[in-house]
């Protein structure tokens, strides 16, 4: 079955600077891609989704790509704040079936 | 988000009691989902359902059960066969339709805890 793997763990960066998070999957097929972003004891939250028809997608200081050859794909935020500091997580899934998630990356932005 | 609840916020379970996390949403969604969610882990798939009357296994099935006899209403029984059932429970819906098929919306969570 589809395997996600995300990287990394933790994430500190200052404020203003940018931040990557990377994952990789395992099924070519996998043709969904949405982020979420959870705060502390809160619901995950949808942050940006790429189809995979598509190599990227920004939305204001938020961008996703893909590299369907290599099967990955990242999330950039530019321009980090304090408010972006949370626990995000990638997912894919083939034919917007059910999800399979990466195990998170927590950033912290540092004023 | 704000049309998916799921109640209680807090559930303590005694050994050797089922619960039952109640879900309920009025997105008019089609597919339903419940996930367990352990500190400092990703979103593990209990059941889903695409469709009412009918559901799935996900990857971490055993110790759980599900109905789906309404199309806004998918609750998830904690049996007693679950022996480690502290966790965060979180249930998600999403359309299969149009350009925002396949995208999860999630409900505020369920926090169970053994006494």
């Amino acid at each position: 079955g589809e395997n996600v793997e995300q990287h990394p763990s933790t994430l500190s960066v200052q404020e203003g600077d940018s931040a990557v998070i990377k994952c990789t999957y395992s099924d070519s097929a996998s043709n969904y891609f949405p982020w979420y972003k959870q705060e502390l004891g809160k619901r995950p939250q949808l942050i940006i989704d790429i189809r995979s028809n598509v190599g990227e997608k920004k939305d204001q200081r938020i961008a996703v790509t893909l590299n369907k050859t290599a099967k990955h794909f990242s999330l950039h935020i530019t321009e980090t704040q304090p408010e972006d500091s949370a626990v995000y997580f990638c997912a894919a899934s083939i034919n917007t079936d059910k999800l399979i998630f990466g195990t998170g990356t927590r950033l912290q932005v540092f004023p | 988000d704000g049309g998916i609840t799921q109640s209680p916020k807090y559930l303590f379970r005694k050994e050797g009691q089922n619960v039952t996390l109640s879900c309920e949403q009025n997105l008019n969604h089609d597919a339903m989902y419940w996930y367990r969610q352990d500190p400092g882990q990703g979103l593990r798939l209990i059941y889903y359902s695409q469709i009412v009357n009918d559901f799935q296994k996900g990857d971490i099935a055993e110790g759980y059960s599900v109905s789906r006899e309404k199309k806004e209403s998918f609750p998830l029984t904690v049996t007693s066969a679950q022996k480690n059932p502290t966790a965060f429970y979180l249930c998600a819906s999403s359309t299969g339709r149009g350009d925002l098929r396949g995208t999860q919306y999630f409900g505020p969570g369920t926090r169970l805890l053994v006494l």
